[in-house]
């Protein structure tokens, strides 16, 4: 069965500095997608990030950016100079590609940024 | 473009009685998911919607749980009885189509007592 693991319940960092939440995830598949998730307090979860499995490129999106190492199932979200809107729970979620669209979310990382 | 709303955003009901959440998806999004937290454990898929045809319901717990979508717009999950392991928070997500990114609404936090 696919599995999402964080390892990290909570973590913290100071403002501008830079935090790496990590992730690992078993699955038999070759072909999936992953996923950063970012849930302020009290609002609704948005996508932070996305990879496709079969791209070697690691994906980034202004300050946020992945690690994706696919032979060790590791998938590492780097957030650069954090801000204080930075402040969430992230979750780490995976799912297949052309089979059922379900999502398998990890328990998820509460980051703290520290003035 | 509106996002995902969901109704209510909270509910305190009572072991045994009855409570119905409501989802509506962007519009145009065919696609429909329903998922649940409970407390201190993943978030977790309970059921898929394309259009208003069930696509997957393999994560509904048991038949407490009953959602439906007609006409393919809103969806509503309804709980009947409650009990208390159905404490958490629900959320419903919406996609144009199978394999795109998934739109998260704020959930509704559901409190039995």
């Amino acid at each position: 069965a696919q599995t999402v693991t964080q390892s990290q319940p909570e973590m913290s960092v100071q403002e501008a500095e830079t935090v790496t939440l990590s992730c690992t995830y078993d699955t038999s598949e070759s072909d999936y997608y992953l996923f950063w998730y970012k849930q302020p307090p009290s609002r609704q979860m948005i996508l932070v990030i996305r990879q496709e499995a079969y791209k070697q490129q690691n994906a980034t999106e202004n300050r946020f950016s992945v690690n994706f190492q696919k032979a060790a199932k590791s998938f590492s979200l780097k957030i650069s100079d954090s801000q204080l809107g930075d402040a969430a729970m992230y979750f780490c979620a995976y799912s297949w590609v052309g089979r059922d669209d379900k999502i398998i979310f990890g328990k998820g990382t509460r980051l703290h940024i520290l003035p | 473009e509106a996002g995902v709303t969901q109704f209510p955003s909270h509910s305190v009901i009572e072991k045994g009685q009855t409570v119905t959440l409501r989802c509506d998806p962007i519009s145009g999004h065919d696609n429909l998911y329903w998922y649940r937290r409970v407390m201190g454990k993943e978030i977790k898929f309970l059921l898929h919607f394309v259009k208003e045809s069930k696509q997957d319901e393999s994560g509904m717990p048991n038949n407490r749980f009953l959602a439906e979508r007609t006409g393919g717009t809103y969806s509503t999950l309804k709980v009947q009885p409650a009990e208390l392991e159905d404490s958490g928070v629900y959320f419903c997500a919406s996609s144009r189509w199978g394999g795109e990114t998934q739109y998260f609404g704020p959930g509704t936090r559901l409190l039995v007592l």
